[in-house]
């Protein structure tokens, strides 16, 4: 399977616990995207990299969030001392610059 | 601040009919995505429109882009069980990620 893949699928934890998700990305894209998608809504976008540059991290929800992408290659998205309004589907996209980006099937967290 | 809105946001039709979605976008954009999305899975990529007046078509369906209105609609044609789904647009303005829209959740009834 050469599509975008996230890593766990779903994932439940305790209020404050650190959680922390996997992305690896189509290999020849060097976009990554990281966006939220609650109940009902369309994804929200948090942050991007282009090759292992960070370029936009302003959208992330709070201090408590935080991406890298230390190689260029795959991603992780922590949250730290995860609240009960974390609970959301968190989906990773990669691309090619300026082109379409193609979704992963993203990871379901539930803060319990 | 880009904003970007669909409407319906929930549509029952019947199976043969003819519908329209409608999204509109607050400000200038590089380009306009369709996304279908299943319950529980990802989004699929549907459509890109790049110009103004492009119009796309893959089987019942079949986007268009008016970039002066800000105006992009995706029309279904003689709807079936199968498109059931949750459609979504996206629009892009220079290095930033895609502005969703809440989506159109459709259901096609036999």
């Amino acid at each position: 399977d050469t599509g975008v893949s996230q890593n766990p699928r779903h994932k439940i934890t305790k209020r404050g616990q650190n959680v922390t998700f996997r992305c690896d990305p189509i290999s020849e894209h060097n976009r990554l995207y990281w966006y939220r998608q609650t109940l009902g809504q369309g994804p929200e976008f948090l942050t991007y990299f282009q090759n292992e540059a960070q370029l936009e991290k302003s959208r992330l929800l709070s201090d408590r969030f935080s991406a890298e992408r230390p190689k260029g290659s795959f991603s992780t998205l922590e949250i730290q001392r995860t609240e009960q309004g974390d609970s959301a589907m968190y989906l990773c996209a990669s691309s090619l610059v300026s082109k379409e980006a193609f979704f992963g099937q993203g990871t379901r967290l539930t803060v319990v | 601040e880009l904003k970007v809105e669909q409407n319906p946001l929930f549509l029952s039709m019947q199976e043969g009919k003819n519908y329209t979605i409608y999204c509109n976008y607050s400000t200038t954009s590089d380009r306009l995505y369709w996304y279908r999305q299943d319950p529980g899975k990802s989004l699929e990529s549907l459509f890109v429109l790049l110009s103004n007046g492009a119009v796309k078509q893959e089987g019942r369906l079949m986007a268009s882009l008016d970039t002066k209105a800000r105006l992009s609609t995706l029309h279904i044609t003689a709807a079936v069980h199968d498109l059931s789904a949750t459609y979504f647009c996206a629009v892009v303005r220079g290095a930033d990620g895609l502005t969703f829209g809440k989506g159109t959740h459709l259901i096609i009834q036999p």
